[in-house]
């Protein structure tokens, strides 16, 4: 069955630009599947940062827009999360998700997880 | 942004006892309702999604409904690994938004 598993550094200076990968394994990335990253800050809510289909498209979240940039690279089977300018508010657990999508039975969920990685933003 | 409001916050509850959670949307979001179930220290699990149906492996004790503006979870047995935090995510456009959760703590 697919597995999703996240990895990068656990500490990132303030200012600097957050950089995690989502490997996939038991399934292609070229499914009919987008991909997303969520984080949840320590004992808070969850938030959707942003999506990539196999195809290159990209959403985002408006809030984060102007600092997100999710990839893709299919010959490892993996998509990248990349946040600049990060500040202590940008500490959090950061997922990567499987998003299914079937707009003829109203179905978008994320349906496979990650197991997480805790990002902390410090000096 | 679509604003997903989950009630209550927090909710005792014994085992055996029928619960219900509640999820209103800042406006209609037809059937594009997603329910999640998270532990401390977990990932969320995907329990129902289109509002009521069953994730695949997911027991049939957790039930979704409601459409619109309006939605509930319930929960008509509690077993004690049901003691979780819950979450509903809306996808009916973007951002991508989540509930609060709701924390269901043994009594």
């Amino acid at each position: 069955q697919v597995q999703l598993q996240e990895s990068g550094p656990g500490l990132v200076k303030p200012s600097g630009t957050l950089s995690l990968t989502c490997a996939v394994s038991g399934g292609s990335i070229s499914s009919n599947n987008w991909w997303s990253w969520v984080r949840q800050p320590p004992g808070k809510g969850l938030e959707w940062i942003g999506e990539i289909y196999h195809s290159g498209s990209t959403n985002y979240n408006p809030s984060l827009k102007s600092r997100v940039t999710i990839s893709l690279d299919k010959s490892k089977n993996q998509f990248s999360l990349k946040l600049s300018s990060v500040t202590a508010a940008d500490t959090a657990v950061y997922y990567c998700a499987r998003d299914f999508r079937d707009s003829s039975s109203k179905t978008d969920a994320f349906d496979i997880w990650g197991q997480g990685t805790m990002v902390t933003v410090s000096s | 942004d679509i604003q997903m409001t989950q009630s209550p916050s927090s909710v005792s509850a014994s085992v055996g006892d029928r619960v219900t959670i509640t999820c209103r949307a800042s406006q209609d979001i037809s059937s594009w309702l997603a329910w999640y179930q998270q532990k401390p220290g977990k990932a969320p699990n995907l329990l129902i999604y289109a509002a009521s149906s069953l994730q695949s492996g997911v027991p049939s004790r957790f039930s979704g409904s409601g459409s619109g503006t309006d939605f509930t979870l319930t929960i008509s047995s509690l077993q004690p690994e049901d003691f979780a935090t819950y979450y509903c995510q809306q996808a009916n456009s973007f951002p991508l938004t989540f509930g609060q959760g709701t924390r269901l703590e043994i009594k």
